[in-house]
């Protein structure tokens, strides 16, 4: 199973700073047949179910603010927030789809510091 | 636009077994792109995919290590729906189980709870 690690656990950021989440897989999730890498992100509040922010590890969905951005390649991805706004605080979490099984990161939490 | 309906009891005793069904609009079950997944999210662990079902001129199933013992996933082509048998379950299998399509999810649902408990 390729196991995605998360990092921090938690993180407390000042509203307008970036928030920088890392995710990390225990194998390559880059796909051969169009060179992407096979990585999503996902974002959760409170009591709703989780909302896809970014997939191809860099392609933001439609409808999701710019100011959130994939980032990496191979093993290692990031999601940024560059510039934290309240309506972002939220569990965080990465999936890889290269294999089944697919597996989730443990998430992060971001607050308001 | 893909839209999912699950359905299914949200409370089951020690066990019995876990029947869960999603019907799906704006998609066939049986599309040869397509793949039809289960996944549970609880707080002891986390996001956790089940399995899947897909039609590749025939169909395939694929399943976690952690349930394969007690899983099936199965889909109806004439209900254009897919459904998920979880036998024996216990209070861990206790979680708000989602119904989705494809290899990245975009749309999840409400997702249903399900309770294992005596």
């Amino acid at each position: 199973d390729i196991v995605m690690t998360q990092s921090p656990d938690s993180l407390a950021v000042s509203l307008g700073e970036r928030a920088t989440i890392n995710c990390k897989s225990s194998q390559s999730v880059l796909l051969s047949s169009n060179n992407k890498d096979s990585l999503a992100w996902y974002q959760q509040k409170t009591g709703q179910p989780p909302k896809m922010l970014i997939y191809w590890a860099t392609t933001r969905e439609s409808g999701v603010p710019d100011r959130f951005s994939g980032g990496g390649s191979g093993t290692d991805f990031t999601l940024t927030i560059s510039s934290l706004q309240a309506e972002d605080v939220a569990v965080y979490y990465c999936q890889q789809y290269y294999t089944t099984p697919l597996t989730f990161g443990g998430g992060t939490k971001v607050e308001i510091k | 636009q893909l839209h999912l309906q699950l359905s299914g009891p949200g409370l089951l005793k020690p066990s019995q077994t876990l029947s869960l069904t999603c019907a799906i609009s704006g998609d066939s079950v049986s599309s040869s792109s397509a793949a039809w997944n289960w996944i549970r999210q609880s707080p002891s662990r986390g996001l956790e995919w089940l399995g899947r079902t897909y039609y590749r001129s025939q169909w395939y199933n694929d399943y976690a290590v952690s349930v394969r013992s007690r899983i099936t996933i199965s889909a109806d082509t004439s209900k254009n729906q897919f459904s998920l048998q979880l036998n024996s379950v216990t209070p861990e299998d206790t979680a708000i189980y989602y119904c989705l399509g494809g290899y990245f999810f975009a749309n999840w649902g409400q997702g249903t709870l399900v309770t294992v408990s005596s």
